[in-house]
């Protein structure tokens, strides 16, 4: 299993509402990455776990509260987010934080619009 | 200055045409380099991971330079398949494991 997925493909929330975006993969890697991507531009990194552990916390508003329940699971919480929060969110892994191993793989993304 | 800075584009080639993209960073401790591809509304994609002095794929070559702190990516009889938005990415290989991304480079190959 060489893939990454990510749970909803497609999300539209309320700025009052409480969600959870999903995210797994199965090849063991011991890195995980939330990024958020608005249109025509890069992936900006927001959280990254080694580990298990939250070891980058890009200085994300704490309406965003990532989560790692396991190697394999990585979840990000959203609640009370703004209208301009609307964006692609992008989970991927790595086998390493570090080293040769660090290519890191994408999920497909979360298409989030925030009303 | 950016981290990382790429060619800024569009790029517009005909199919079958050599197409060659620059990336150059600041960091002269960065360790590892790599070039992802993104097709409009998608995720991006690892192309090729850019070790030592560069590494070939095909129609596909990419180089680093260490001296002059730039990687490439040169391509090859152009598809119309190969349009996309390039990545180049950057990482200092720490413990932390932030990559830093360039802004892209588009490249649109035309009948």
């Amino acid at each position: 299993d060489t893939e990454v997925t990510q749970t909803p493909k497609h999300l539209v929330m309320g700025m009052t509402n409480k969600k959870s975006l999903k995210c797994e993969q199965h090849m063991g890697h011991r890195a995980m990455y939330w990024y958020k991507q608005k249109a025509k531009k890069p992936p900006e990194l927001m959280f990254v776990y080694s580990y298990e552990k939250l070891s980058i916390n890009e200085s994300v508003p704490s309406r965003f509260s990532p989560e790692c329940p396991n190697s394999s699971l990585l979840n990000l919480h959203l609640h009370a987010l703004q209208p301009e929060d609307s964006a692609l969110y992008l989970c991927a892994s790595s086998q390493d934080p570090a080293g040769r191993g660090n290519e890191q793989f994408f999920g497909p993304g979360t298409r989030l619009t925030v009303l | 200055r950016k981290e990382v800075e790429q060619d800024p584009g569009p790029f517009n080639v005909p199919e079958g045409a050599t197409v060659a993209f620059n990336c150059t960073y600041s960091n002269s401790a960065s360790q590892s380099f790599f070039w992802y591809r993104q097709d409009c509304r998608k995720e991006p994609k690892l192309l090729m991971s850019v070790y030592s002095s560069g590494n070939e794929d095909g129609r596909f070559t990419a180089q680093l330079n260490r001296a002059s702190q730039y990687i490439s990516l040169l391509i090859r009889d152009s598809k119309l398949s190969d349009s996309a938005t390039y990545l180049c990415v950057v990482n200092m290989n720490t413990n932390a494991g932030k990559s830093t991304f360039g802004d892209g480079t588009t490249l649109t190959v035309k009948p």
